[in-house]
């Protein structure tokens, strides 16, 4: 089975952009979350979607938003980009379940962000 | 900013040797996480603990949830090169029901 994926592997743009990362889930799962990861540091919580619904946030500004679409896919956007969203952005989804089945989250390799 | 303390930051250590990382909270935690990651890689999933108390082994890795619920430690016996890579503990706050809370790693690099 295909793990998660995510688009684009890299990227770079100036400060003020705008930029839309992409994530598609394990099949079958229908929970996508969203990290924010600095070099040298662990992930950040910045977003969970669960059946299109925004389960929880995390301490971002609103610059950050995210979506999840009906086949489970995500998208993570971020708006007039800052030196400081230069970061590696992981998304993870999580098997459908109880609650445990949040936690045990499946990562993809990450979209690297470059901001100048 | 992070809010569990992870130590070491980094670890040197010979092949064969037993290593022990562990993470601490201020806070109550209902579930401590286990992951490693790669270069160039998301974090993979090592062990899951729910219960105070509990001690989980997933091959070399065994890891324990603390007591107390507001620690946990990771051990990994006899180390092989491919252990090489940063360890993360992450947890479950008991006031949050779906934010995990990420260590800053630790660091294992196998001496030559």
């Amino acid at each position: 089975d295909a793990g998660v994926t995510q688009s684009p592997t890299h990227l770079i743009k100036t400060r003020g952009q705008q930029v839309t990362l992409r994530c598609s889930p394990i099949s079958g799962h229908k929970s996508v979350s969203w990290y924010q990861q600095v070099l040298g540091q662990g992930p950040q919580f910045i977003f969970q979607y669960y059946e299109k619904e925004e389960r929880g946030r995390g301490n971002f500004p609103d610059r950050f938003s995210a979506r999840q679409f009906p086949n489970y896919s995500s998208e993570l956007n971020v708006n007039a980009l800052l030196l400081g969203d230069s970061a590696l952005y992981l998304c993870a989804s999580s098997p459908p379940g109880g609650a445990r089945s949040y936690n045990e989250q499946f990562f993809g390799p990450g979209t690297r962000l470059t901001v100048l | 900013g992070q809010q569990l303390n992870q130590s070491p930051q980094s670890m040197f250590i010979q092949e064969g040797e037993d290593v022990s990382m562990n993470c601490t909270s201020s806070s109550i935690f209902n579930t401590w996480l286990w992951y490693k990651q790669d270069p160039g890689e998301g974090p993979v999933l090592l062990i899951a603990l729910y219960k105070a108390g509990e001690l989980t082994s997933n091959g070399r890795l065994t890891a324990q949830f603390g007591i107390t619920r507001k620690d946990s430690f990771l051990n990994i016996s006899a180390s092989i090169p491919s252990d090489v890579g940063i360890y993360f503990c992450a947890g479950q706050r008991r006031d949050s029901n779906y934010q995990l809370i990420w260590g800053a790693g630790t660091k294992l690099i196998i001496k030559p």
